[in-house]
């Protein structure tokens, strides 16, 4: 389809293991946000993209969280050392505009990750 | 305290009823005000903007008001499949472009 998707859907990982969750936005979006999203709770911004740029990572809970996109197009989240704490859905979102004042961010259906 | 703070619910009202839901937010220089819908295990949606005028879209409306970092939504004659969670969302001022979302209110609507 044409929105956007994420990978893997359903993880379960062991505590302290690498997780790595990718997301390839809508064609030609420009802006690129993953949030967290923890059960009963709205999502938290974690980190955006403009193109490859990472311009915003105030979000990001501890340096065991990493993002990139190189290429202005995929991207991927990537938790080192997993912790229980880290179990979430993680949502990417993109918006076609620099900016996301329009308000509208198409969002992918999330990746749920356990952490055991 | 949470930049954008809403009643969790959840709020459980008959078909044909109208609720409201409420929201507040902290950063005064906030600009930009959105209603987002999500459905159980799914993503979130937009639903409509909020204008400071005030703005309708059929059964809901939405408004403003600056002055008391206040935002509503009102659902006139519910139906089954407004059930939801609404989340609240604002774009504070400056340079940042990331959207703040609320904990999100529970509707259930009951046949």
């Amino acid at each position: 389809g044409a929105g956007v998707s994420q990978s893997p859907r359903y993880k379960v990982a062991k505590r302290g293991q690498d997780v790595a969750l990718r997301c390839d936005p809508i064609s030609g979006h420009v802006s690129l946000f993953w949030y967290q999203q923890a059960l009963g709770q709205g999502p938290e911004f974690l980190t955006y993209f403009q193109n490859e740029a990472q311009l915003d990572k105030s979000g990001l809970p501890s340096d065991r969280f990493f993002a990139e996109r190189p290429e202005g197009s995929v991207s991927t989240l990537k938790i080192q050392r997993t912790q229980q704490e880290d179990s979430a859905v993680y949502l990417c979102a993109s918006s076609p505009a620099g900016t996301s004042n329009t308000g509208e961010l198409f969002f992918g259906e999330g990746s749920r990750l356990t952490v055991l | 305290r949470k930049e954008v703070e809403q009643d969790p619910g959840p709020f459980n009202v008959p078909e044909g009823a109208t609720v409201a839901f409420n929201c507040t937010y902290s950063n005064s220089a906030s600009q930009s005000f959105f209603w987002y819908r999500q459905d159980c295990r799914k993503e979130p949606k937009l639903l409509m903007s909020v204008y400071s005028s005030g703005n309708e879209d059929g059964r809901f409306t939405a408004q403003l008001n600056r002055a008391s970092q206040y935002i509503s939504l009102l659902i006139r004659d519910s139906k089954l499949s407004d059930s939801a969670t609404y989340l609240c969302v604002v774009i504070p001022g400056g340079a940042t472009n990331k959207l703040i979302f609320g904990t999100g209110t529970l509707l259930a609507v009951q046949p």
